[in-house]
């Protein structure tokens, strides 16, 4: 059974930094390109980032670019979301999935709240 | 990387018919037939649906159903079931290689 166990969430002050981590089992986690997605209170899921299966191709949403930085460590069967200078608009539930390019998303993650504020 | 237009809200009765319009551009929806749609009850991870316009992944009920069309793609939904509320989301890749979804549709069975 494939699973995705996102951590690291919590709660940061504007102008601050946070890693995410998205910890795979139960696929071959070399397989697939990663993606980020997240959704803020009340709102509609938003693609983030996603990466190719060695990390060599990696694209984000612009709203993210130059802030976030996405990665994987296939050894660990881990992908990871580097934020910095979070802002308030950057609060939400972020999950990770297995992005089956161009079958869709297809395995996701329960997610991991951030949460921005002073 | 405009958001994907998708009706607010929709609803139908138990054993009835439904469609859900996802509008891109000619950059997104219009550009490759690589459309998916996402189930998503609150406080549960989305679901993948549909992916290439029409294709269903294994254990997907065949009463849900995909299409397209210019711009504009749709998710029908056959014979509602009670548990079928829920939001229903469509995504597209685009010509920047990035994704973008739609707004999300809240879907009541009344």
């Amino acid at each position: 059974e494939v699973q995705l166990v996102e951590s690291g969430g919590g709660l940061v002050q504007p102008g601050g930094s946070l890693t995410l981590s998205c910890a795979g089992s139960g696929f071959t986690f070399t397989r697939d390109w990663m993606s980020w997605v997240r959704q803020a209170p009340g709102k509609g899921l938003e693609w983030v980032a996603n990466i190719k299966q060695d990390g060599s191709e990696k694209y984000y949403v612009d709203s993210v670019k130059g802030r976030f930085t996405i990665s994987r460590d296939n050894a660990k069967n881990s992908l990871y979301l580097q934020m910095n200078s979070l802002r308030g608009e950057d609060t939400a539930v972020y999950y990770c999935a297995t992005d089956g390019v161009p079958a869709g998303l297809n395995n996701w993650g329960q997610g991991t709240l951030v949460t921005v504020s002073s | 990387q405009s958001a994907l237009t998708q009706p607010a809200s929709v609803s139908g009765s138990p054993g009835q018919s439904i469609t859900i319009s996802c509008t891109g551009t000619s950059s997104d929806v219009g550009s490759y037939n690589l459309v998916s749609w996402y189930q998503h009850h609150p406080g549960k991870a989305p679901k993948l649906l549909i992916y290439a316009v029409t294709n269903r992944p294994s254990g997907v009920s065949d009463r849900f159903s995909g299409s397209k069309s210019g711009n504009t793609a749709s998710l029908t939904i056959s014979g509602l079931q009670a548990e079928d509320e829920a939001h229903y989301y469509c995504s597209s890749y685009t010509t920047s290689r990035t994704q973008v979804f739609g707004g999300g549709t809240k879907l009541t069975v009344l």
